[in-house]
């Protein structure tokens, strides 16, 4: 089955710094840009970052740029989200996600960011 | 504030047809393919709509998608228990460089 598994997320205080894995199976990894996209508690969908397939276009959201560093390492089908100077807006669940056309076929089932002292 | 607008919430009895709207700009939906996605309670998000009308196999034909200048619609027929949830429109951004979400649309079905 084509999946994604994300790990990493737990409580950090603010200003700290926390590192997302995402590793994709039943898939050709290094085929595809993929993203992350985050949820806070209650709210909607919001777009952190996205990555291409080679690493060559990378993108970040405003509110995050400068503070987080997506990364990949296809020969581990792994994706990366290096989080720094975290904030309380930062807390969230995030998804990592497969591109796919236009939007994102394949998610995974997210992990949970707490960013509180 | 979400750079793609959607009402808040939708409602409708079982077998009814339902519209949920999605209004961007020139630099999103007007120049962009619009996906839509349904998210459960507890679950991840999943893709309804691709390339503002394309179903992925395996998402039944009651749901479709249209788009007109800057706004797109996601339309439900035959209205079931199981589609209450919340629904996002998305689009690439190409003032933003990035992808925007609308805010979502909670569905209820009465």
């Amino acid at each position: 089955e084509v999946q994604l598994v994300e790990s990493g997320g737990g409580l950090v205080k603010p200003g700290g710094s926390l590192r997302l894995s995402c590793v994709g199976s039943e898939f050709t990894f290094s085929s595809y840009t993929m993203t992350w996209v985050r949820q806070a508690p209650g709210k909607g969908l919001e777009w952190v970052s996205s990555i291409s397939s080679s690493s060559g276009y990378i993108y970040y959201a405003d509110s995050v740029r400068g503070r987080f560093t997506i990364s990949r390492d296809n020969a581990k089908n792994s994706l990366f989200l290096q989080m720094d100077s975290l904030r309380a807006e930062d807390t969230a669940l995030y998804y990592c996600a497969r591109r796919y056309i236009d939007g994102f076929d394949i998610w995974g089932q997210g992990t949970m960011v707490t960013v509180s002292s | 504030q979400s750079a793609l607008t959607q009402p808040p919430s939708a409602s409708g009895t079982p077998g009814q047809r339902v519209a949920i709207s999605c209004s961007g700009s020139s630099s999103n939906i007007g120049s962009r393919t619009v996906n839509w996605y349904q998210q459960l309670p507890g679950s991840a998000p999943k893709v309804l709509i691709f390339s503002n009308n394309q179903r992925p196999s395996g998402v039944p034909d009651r749901f479709s998608g249209s788009k007109s200048g800057t706004s797109a619609s996601l339309a439900i027929s035959g209205l079931q228990s199981e589609d209450e949830a919340e629904y996002y429109c998305a689009a690439w951004d190409d003032s933003l460089d990035g992808w925007v979400f609308g805010g979502g649309t909670k569905l209820t079905v009465l």
